[in-house]
């Protein structure tokens, strides 16, 4: 079945340490996009790659980074930059930028700082 | 330390009734309007979506209405089941641009 993979499901992050969050498509989607997503809020974009080896960053993007050196493959590492990282973060692909109809949505990681 | 998030807006509901869920929209120039439900724990799925040049649009057992004049949202869910439990929210588009507005929790009764 084509779809998007997090992982892992939960993840647990010490004060000062860098963590990696796994994001895998298997759609053939150009597009792809790390949002986070806090209690009452609306989806918050951190990044974006409209194809391989380009990103760019969303409205929230500092004390992330990220890389696109595959085509199914989107990972997101939350750096110690990061002060509050505690959240749900979902990872999404479309066809193409900006295609929100086409959106799927992985089943999310939920990152908790220890 | 984590932060103190706002409380989403909730409804509850009667197994059988119907559902209204409300959302307002910032932009007037969006032109593709989605509804996502998404369950506790889970990544958002889409349910129905509508464009700008449209007022109404039904689905199965959902119905999703737009009125531009006061950037209104609505999503209309038939004969609510306990399935239906969970976050809803919308999201508006235009050019490449997505913002997803922050949700309703849907509770249903038995």
């Amino acid at each position: 079945d084509g779809g998007i993979t997090q992982s892992p499901k939960y993840l647990f992050r010490k004060e000062g340490q860098n963590v990696t969050l796994s994001c895998e498509q298997n759609l053939n989607h150009d597009a792809m996009y790390w949002y986070r997503q806090d209690p009452g809020q609306g989806l918050r974009l951190i990044y974006y790659s409209q194809i391989v080896n380009d990103f760019q960053k969303g409205d929230i993007a500092e004390g992330y980074s990220v890389s696109r050196e595959k085509k199914e493959s989107f990972p997101l590492t939350v750096t110690s930059a990061q002060k509050n990282p505690t959240a749900f973060y979902l990872c999404a692909s479309s066809i193409s930028l900006g295609r929100a109809w086409g959106y799927t949505f992985g089943s999310g990681t939920r990152l908790t700082v220890v | 330390g984590e932060s103190v998030g706002l409380h989403l807006p909730t409804l509850s509901v009667q197994e059988g009734d119907n559902s209204i869920i409300n959302c307002a929209y910032s932009n007037s120039a969006s032109d593709y309007f989605i509804w996502y439900k998404q369950e506790s724990g889970k990544g958002p799925q889409f349910i129905i979506d509508i464009r700008s040049n449209m007022d109404k649009r039904q689905g199965q057992r959902v119905t999703v209405l737009l009125n531009k004049t006061v950037k209104h949202l609505s999503l209309q869910i038939a004969a609510t089941q306990p399935g239906d439990s969970a976050v809803y929210f919308c999201a508006e588009t235009s050019y490449d641009k997505v913002i997803f507005g922050p949700g309703t929790s849907l509770s249903v009764i038995p």
